[in-house]
């Protein structure tokens, strides 16, 4: 079992439907990231949870909004997104915010946005 | 704004011969670097990291070097093999102030 998991791994729809991108971490940590990857781009962080509290956001539009119920889990709750918005969004997560070490990668969950 | 960057987006290099992929960064006050390999359809996956009291860090098959001088990082990839075919990253942060910031990546291709 990965440390971070994501679900859907693939994602298809409509610029009017919602939808939700579902990440989970198995390693006992106490923040957690959205990132998206776009292609050609550095990797672009979107939100930031430290035990369960939004830390950074990072002049998202609205059509993306996160949620953080516990430490182990985050959602990106998704509506009326635009073409632009197709990407591979990832999930990571560290021991704590505000400090040096590895974040650990989720597998991500590839949007499509028709 | 500073950020950190890759000189070369593509990389070939034949199997067996060592890979050198560089990062170059513009925050001085930068102590932490780290690099990440992805793999097509995978999330980044941590290689090595050093901090900035380092000047070298070696893993297996891989040393990162850094040079704060000229704020350049570099990734060494010994022997390399078509498993190593994938995107690098480098990424650093000040003293956990910040998020990890990423560069854009440089693809590196092996051939066999």
């Amino acid at each position: 079992e990965t440390g971070v998991t994501q679900t859907p791994r693939h994602l298809v729809m409509g610029m009017t439907n919602k939808k939700s991108l579902k990440c989970e971490q198995h390693l006992g940590h106490n923040a957690m990231y959205w990132y998206k990857q776009s292609a050609k781009k550095p990797l672009e962080l979107m939100f930031v949870y430290s035990l369960e509290e939004r830390v950074e956001n990072n002049s998202v539009p609205s059509r993306f909004s996160p949620e953080c119920p516990n430490s182990s889990h985050l959602f990106l709750h998704l509506h009326t997104l635009q073409p632009e918005d197709s990407a591979l969004y990832l999930c990571a997560s560290s021991q704590v915010f505000r400090t040096t070490g590895e974040l650990f990668f989720g597998e991500g969950s590839r949007l499509t946005v028709l | 704004g500073e950020s950190v960057g890759l000189h070369l987006p593509t990389l070939s290099v034949q199997e067996g011969d060592n890979s050198i992929i560089n990062c170059a960064y513009s925050n001085s006050a930068s102590d932490y670097f780290i690099w990440y390999k992805q793999e097509s359809g995978k999330g980044p996956q941590f290689i090595i990291d050093i901090r900035s009291n380092m000047d070298k860090r070696q893993g297996q098959r891989v040393t990162v070097l850094l040079n704060k001088t000229v704020k350049h990082l570099s990734l060494q990839i010994a022997a390399t093999q078509p498993g190593d075919s994938a995107v690098y990253f480098c990424a650093e942060n000040n003293a956990g102030n910040t998020p990890l910031v990423f560069g854009k990546g440089t693809r590196l291709s092996v051939i066999a």
